[in-house]
């Protein structure tokens, strides 16, 4: 069974660029998680998708930040603009039967902001 | 955002060793959760604890869910070179959904 595809797995861009990362869960898992890891830190969640709905949101920066989660499969994450201190890794993990079932990490997109 | 205390924040020890490494809160948890992270991938689960006081073995992996539940514990038995890599445990709370909390991170490093 294939684990969660993310990608890019890098990408440079200079501020004020925009960048989106796009993650493509385990299949049939229908909730799918974005988390920031900054360096030598652990995840924090950005937001949390329910099939199609966005159910915790709560820490994603909206000013910048957007998600979307189109048909309840592939979702992106999109920065606009990107700033220095966003640089870090983006991961995204999925689940099978809701909250409480093991969350399976893809590899990440690590970004650099110069 | 909050991040669990881990201990120690990094570890070098020799292939054979043992290995303790703990994670503190100062709010309860009702399941831990302990990763493991390597360079480049995302962090895989290693051992899950759903009960205060519950003790999890996964081949040289142990676990431990503290008693007050704000703490959790997990020991590497006779490491070897693969054992290399990060350590984040993560605590999620009844009616919080899936929200994890995570650990700081201990760093491992296995020298032969």
């Amino acid at each position: 069974e294939a684990g969660v595809v993310q990608s890019p797995r890098y990408k440079i861009i200079e501020k004020k660029q925009p960048v989106a990362f796009w993650c493509n869960p385990i299949s049939g898992h229908n909730t799918l998680y974005w988390y920031l890891q900054n360096l030598g830190q652990g995840p924090e969640l950005l937001i949390r998708y329910e099939n199609e709905e966005a159910v915790d949101d709560s820490q994603l920066p909206k000013d910048r930040f957007s998600a979307e989660r189109l048909k309840g499969v592939d979702s992106t994450l999109k920065i606009q603009p990107a700033e220095l201190g966003d640089s870090a890794v983006y991961l995204c993990a999925s689940s099978s039967d809701g909250p409480t079932d093991t969350q399976y990490f893809g590899p990440g997109t690590r970004l650099t902001v110069l | 955002g909050q991040q669990l205390n881990q201990s120690p924040q990094s570890m070098f020890i020799q292939e054979g060793e043992d290995v303790s490494m703990n994670c503190t809160s100062s709010s309860i948890f009702n399941t831990w959760l302990w990763y493991k992270q390597e360079p480049g991938e995302g962090p895989v689960l290693l051992i899950a604890l759903y009960k205060a006081g519950e003790l999890t073995s996964n081949g040289r992996l142990t676990a431990q869910f503290g008693i007050t539940r704000k703490d959790s514990f997990l020991n590497i038995s006779a490491s070897i070179p693969s054992d290399v890599g990060i350590y984040f445990c993560a605590g999620q709370r009844t009616g919080t959904a899936s929200k994890l909390t995570f650990g700081t991170g201990t760093r491992l490093q296995v020298t032969l």
